[in-house]
This record gives C-alpha cells, sequence and structure tokens, in this order.
C-alpha cells in the first residue's frame, strides 16, 4: 500500500513563530487533507487540497501532486494550534483513506 | 448544525461481551468508515460503506463488525472484545467516497479489560 511520512514527528515553537510540516507520499493520490487532533482529541478537517494552495486565516497549504508531496504552513502561532496534524490520502483505485503519522505541534506562551 | 455524532465517548468493558459503538451523519453523505488510533501507528481504517447495504473492510477489519441499514447510521460491532481492541475509534463521513471531505466524529475511547 501507499506509504505516507510527515516530518518532522515533533515540534516545539515559541508563541508568535511560523512553521512549515511536510507530509511525502509514495503514489500517485486522488485527494489529499490535512487533518489537526487537538488535545481533547477532536479531528477537524484542515484543507482538503489535491493540489494546488489554498488558505485560511493563518494556516495554509500546498500540494504538489506531481512531486508527491504537501505542506501546510503555519503562522504567527498560538497555543491553541498546539495538537498532533495528520495528513491522509487517497491512493488512486483506492476507497480508504491512509494517514501518515503525524506531527506533534506544541506552541509555548 | 452539520455533525458526525458517535456513542459513547468513553467505554470500559470485559473481555468477550458484546458492544456497538453508534455512528449518525446529518449530512446525507454516502460514504462512511470507521478507524482506530493507536500510539504511533496513527490512524487505521476499519471498515468502510459506499452506500446503504454495502460495506467493505478496510486495513484492520479483524474483530469487528458493520452493518448499513439506513444512510445516517453506521455502527461498529465487537462481537467478542479483547484487550488488543482498546483503542481510540473515530467514524467518520463524506459526501461521495474517500476522495471527498471527511468529518470525524468525536471519538469514543474503548478499554477493554
Amino acid at each position: 500500500g501507499i506509504q505516507v511520512e510527515q516530518s518532522p514527528p515533533d515540534l516545539i515553537l515559541q508563541e508568535g513563530a511560523n512553521s512549515t510540516l511536510r507530509c511525502n507520499f509514495s503514489d500517485s493520490v486522488n485527494n489529499l487533507q490535512w487533518f489537526h487532533q487537538n488535545p481533547w482529541g477532536q479531528l477537524i478537517n484542515l484543507f482538503y487540497i489535491p493540489s494546488g494552495t489554498k488558505q485560511n486565516g493563518r494556516l495554509s497549504a500546498t500540494t504538489v501532486a506531481t512531486e508527491r508531496y504537501s505542506l501546510l504552513y503555519i503562522s504567527s502561532s498560538q497555543t491553541t494550534d498546539s495538537g498532533v496534524y495528520f495528513c491522509a490520502v487517497e491512493e488512486t483505485g483506492a476507497n480508504n483513506l491512509f494517514f501518515g503519522t503525524g506531527t506533534r505541534l506544541t506552541v509555548i506562551p | 448544525e452539520a455533525q458526525v455524532t458517535q456513542n459513547p465517548r468513553y467505554l470500559i468493558t470485559v473481555t468477550g461481551k458484546k458492544l456497538t459503538v453508534t455512528c449518525s451523519q446529518n449530512m446525507n453523505h454516502e460514504y462512511m468508515s470507521w478507524y482506530r488510533q493507536d500510539p504511533g501507528l496513527g490512524l487505521r481504517q476499519i471498515y468502510y460503506s459506499m452506500n446503504v447495504e454495502v460495506t467493505d473492510k478496510g486495513d484492520v477489519p479483524e474483530g469487528y463488525k458493520v452493518s448499513r441499514k439506513e444512510k445516517r447510521n453506521f455502527p461498529l460491532i465487537l462481537e467478542s472484545p479483547s484487550p488488543n481492541q482498546t483503542s481510540l475509534y473515530f467514524c467518520a463521513s463524506s459526501f461521495e467516497g474517500a476522495d471527498t471531505e471527511a468529518f470525524f466524529g468525536q471519538g469514543t475511547r474503548l478499554t477493554v479489560v
């Protein structure tokens, strides 16, 4: 099956700093989604981004499907950004979202 | 409010005692699925359903059953739970297939002793 790798596995930021999270995948995909799991365990869909760039407030994401990677940018980080960020892909021809193992982000005041 | 609702949120049970975790969505989505989340392993798909009466295995289906008799409901059944099924479970739905935006329930933390 498809391999989904995220980096870095852990990240600690000072409040106000910017960061870039990366997701690499091993095969062609129909779509890619970014999720945030908050400290209470809730999974929130941040972006549905099979290709191109999207922005939502302080967050933006870029997927380059031909090169098999996606980036999630967090600017001016806040403590509420803490949690685990997952990317998930649907391999072409499958009906299954494959998740990476996540990036754990801690934003300290 | 558009949402996916799971119940219960927390459950402690004993080995072998059948249990059902319910999942309901109010968005008229065709596709629903179940995942389990374990430390270091991320989320792995258990079962999915493309529509009513259409279900199929995901990556880790052993020990689980599902049914899809109505479009809005997709219960997860553990006929004989074992301690290795202790996990955090998520139900998700999307409009049409895994290639559309997914919405997740709040999660069910299951402990089997």
